[in-house]
């Protein structure tokens, strides 16, 4: 199984500061690497896809990049919607999930 | 617009089975995958498998095999979860996915609303 891991796993950041979340693969991937957004008691929402895709209706704030083994999620000006759960997501072999970056409120 | 919706919280015993259902709308049922995937309370997320509504295949993740079963019903466009042998450690909630294919590959692009499982005695 290819294993995901995210860091940090927490993020302390103020309104305006760019953020950048990080995540290895345990075996190359290509590009098959999606990020999602998640708040409390609601599903997860899809960001990026094919590792710097930005998903239609999301904000150009957002942005990722990477190939191989090690992609980012970069925020370039983080807004007060945006303190959430980040997940990576892997599906170049099934599917695996990082185990998450909570940004929080510094 | 694509909607999935799910059905109700549901309590159950150590040992039961419980079944989740799915009912899509705004898109062509048939036509993309169909994911579930668990959280359990403070934790990630973690893939549970696959169906193809319109050939009803089928592709488990191995830690379910042989405890869960996904199945759907065209003609309400809803696909259905069920988890049986069910212990504590299987409280979660549960999410279907719908799933966007490219090259064989899926990523999940709607997601329902969860449905919370609780397994206790």
């Amino acid at each position: 199984d290819i294993q995901m891991t995210q860091s940090p796993s927490t993020l302390s950041a103020s309104v305006g500061d760019r953020v950048t979340i990080t995540c290895r693969a345990s075996q190359s991937i290509s590009s098959w690497l999606a990020w999602y957004q998640q708040k409390p008691g609601k599903a997860p929402k899809l960001l990026i896809y094919k590792a710097s895709s930005l998903e239609s209706g999301v904000p150009s704030r957002f942005s990722g990049s990477g190939s191989g083994t090690e992609f980012t999620l970069t925020v370039s000006s983080l807004q007060p919607d945006d303190f959430a759960t980040y997940y990576c997501q892997q599906y170049d072999s099934y599917v695996t999930f990082g185990q998450g970056t909570k940004v929080e409120i510094k | 617009q694509v909607q999935l919706v799910q059905s109700g919280a549901e309590v159950k015993k150590p040992g039961a089975s419980v079944k989740v259902s799915c009912k899509a709308s705004g898109y062509t049922f048939t036509g993309y995958h169909m994911h579930w995937v668990r959280q359990a309370p403070g934790q990630g997320l973690e893939w549970m498998g696959w169906i193809n509504p319109n050939s009803g295949v089928t592709n488990y993740a191995q830690k379910f095999q042989g405890r869960v079963s996904m199945t759907r019903d065209t003609s309400i466009s809803t696909v259905y979860l069920e988890l049986s042998r069910l212990r504590s450690d299987d409280t979660a909630v549960f999410y279907c996915a719908k799933g966007r294919i490219v090259a064989r590959r899926s990523y999940f692009d709607n997601w329902g609303q969860g449905t919370l499982v609780t397994v206790s005695s």
